[in-house]
């Protein structure tokens, strides 16, 4: 069975350094990886999909087969940045998706 | 903002009750599917709904149905609750049209279940 797995619960990280956000996933096929934020007090919402290959916020992220991992990256992050990240995974073209526990990023300044 | 609403916000129900929650999805979504977020954890696939039928279930019981109406409404509903069903449930829309399609999804509904 498939799964997803985000190590990291909560990341702290100061305004204008690096963050990643990582993220393996177990599937034997091909499937399709997603990363979705969640904003203080907001729904749940897409930022963005590797089928894409787009850098949205800032933020890019790379699928690696190798490695079964889809990390996120953002090489300066921004006080606005702090919110709870979702990766998921889906395994067909439905969008039904498979997510992972999430990671809290808190950005001080 | 998206146009996928849920109602009602909140709920409190004690165990053994029924529930039924609804979602309305954006204009012209012909495909709904609902989660199960649990405290601290990611939201969960309940099921899926194209064009008014179940299109695909995860690990939940049949107590667990849901049915999606011709007007872009659906509903949850969960027969014989237990203290475990006490999540936000959130539903989701998209238009599939055999494209990658984005889905939008809901505020969620908070279930206590005491």
């Amino acid at each position: 069975a498939q799964r997803v797995t985000q190590p990291e619960k909560l990341l702290s990280v100061f305004k204008g350094a690096p963050v990643e956000l990582k993220c393996n996933y177990s599937y034997s096929g091909s499937p399709e990886l997603f990363w979705y934020v969640q904003y203080s007090r907001q729904r749940l919402q897409l930022l963005l999909r590797h089928i894409s290959r787009e850098s949205i916020k800032g933020f890019t992220a790379d699928l690696n087969k190798g490695e079964t991992s889809f990390h996120l990256k953002k090489p300066f992050a921004q006080e606005e940045d702090s919110a709870m990240y979702y990766c998921a995974l889906s395994t067909d073209s439905w969008g039904k998706l498979q997510f992972g526990a999430g990671t809290q990023v808190v950005v001080t300044p | 903002e998206t146009g996928v609403t849920q109602s009602p916000t909140h709920l409190i129900k004690t165990r053994g009750q029924q529930v039924t929650l609804r979602c309305s999805s954006q204009s012209g979504h012909n495909t709904v599917s609902w989660y199960q977020q649990a405290l601290g954890q990611g939201p969960q696939f309940i099921f899926q709904y194209y064009r008014e039928e179940e299109n695909g279930r995860g690990n939940f019981p049949p107590r667990f149905s849901g049915l999606q109406f011709p007007n872009y409404s659906s509903e949850l509903n969960v027969n014989a609750l237990e203290l475990d069903d006490s999540a936000l449930y959130l539903c989701a829309s998209r238009l599939t049209s055999g494209g990658p399609e984005t889905q939008y999804f809901g505020p969620g509904t908070r279930l206590l279940v005491l």
